[in-house]
């Protein structure tokens, strides 16, 4: 069975650093697209970019470029999504992804929510 | 890059049909597969078509997709609707490796 499994929920302050992951299991890791998408509460759906675990390829959506990196770990088959110094419009729950042939995202994490807050 | 564009919420009665729509702003509908997802509140969105007009197993085929090269634009048809289909919908496409959703469509079934 396919699963993504996300870290769980954080609660930082401005200006601190944070890294998610995303682990997948069920599949061949290296062998599929990983994404990362953004809602913001209340709102929809936010393309943030995506990596090819296989050869670490990364494409950023440009609303995102330099904002996020996102790498990661084939060894241990997990994707991370990563800030340096946060700040409150990054409150928001965060979605892992596979993305397939079509460019259709077949499974998803169950979220990681992220709360930036003073 | 271009923009897919949703009506905001649409709502109908149990057993009937509704359609939501999704725009593509520039570059051809049919140029880029579309997808289209359904978020219920506090979950993940799940795939409801894929590839303009499939449906995942598991999906039942009172949905369906298509595409209007007319209009530029996608529609996601729910036929015989129930209570249980109520939840946010999606459209997503993509270009040179970018993905793009739509702002979301409520969907009322009241």
């Amino acid at each position: 069975e396919v699963q993504l499994v996300q870290s769980g929920a954080e609660v930082k302050k401005p200006g601190e650093s944070l890294k998610i992951s995303c682990k997948g299991s069920g599949y061949s890791f290296t062998s599929y697209w990983i994404g990362w998408v953004r809602q913001m509460p209340g709102k929809g759906l936010e393309w943030m970019g995506i990596i090819y675990p296989g050869d670490s390829d990364t494409r950023y959506s440009p609303s995102f470029q330099g904002q996020v990196t996102i790498s990661a770990d084939k060894s241990i088959s997990t994707a991370y999504l990563q800030w340096s110094s946060l700040k409150a419009s990054d409150t928001a729950m965060y979605y892992c992804a596979r993305r397939v042939r079509g460019y259709s995202l077949d499974y998803w994490g169950q979220g990681t929510l992220v709360t930036v807050s003073s | 890059n271009f923009m897919l564009t949703q009506p905001h919420s649409v709502s109908e009665s149990p057993g009937k049909t509704v359609t939501i729509s999704c725009t593509r702003s520039s570059g051809s509908i049919a140029s880029n597969y579309v997808q289209w997802y359904q978020q219920r509140p506090g979950s993940s969105p799940t795939t409801v078509i894929y590839e303009d007009n499939q449906r995942p197993s598991g999906v039942p085929d009172r949905f369906s997709g298509s595409i209007d090269s007319s209009s530029n634009s996608a529609s996601l048809t729910i036929s015989g609707l129930k209570t249980e289909d109520e939840a946010d919908y999606y459209c997503q496409s993509y270009d040179s490796s970018i993905l793009v959703f739509g702002g979301g469509t409520k969907l009322t079934v009241l």
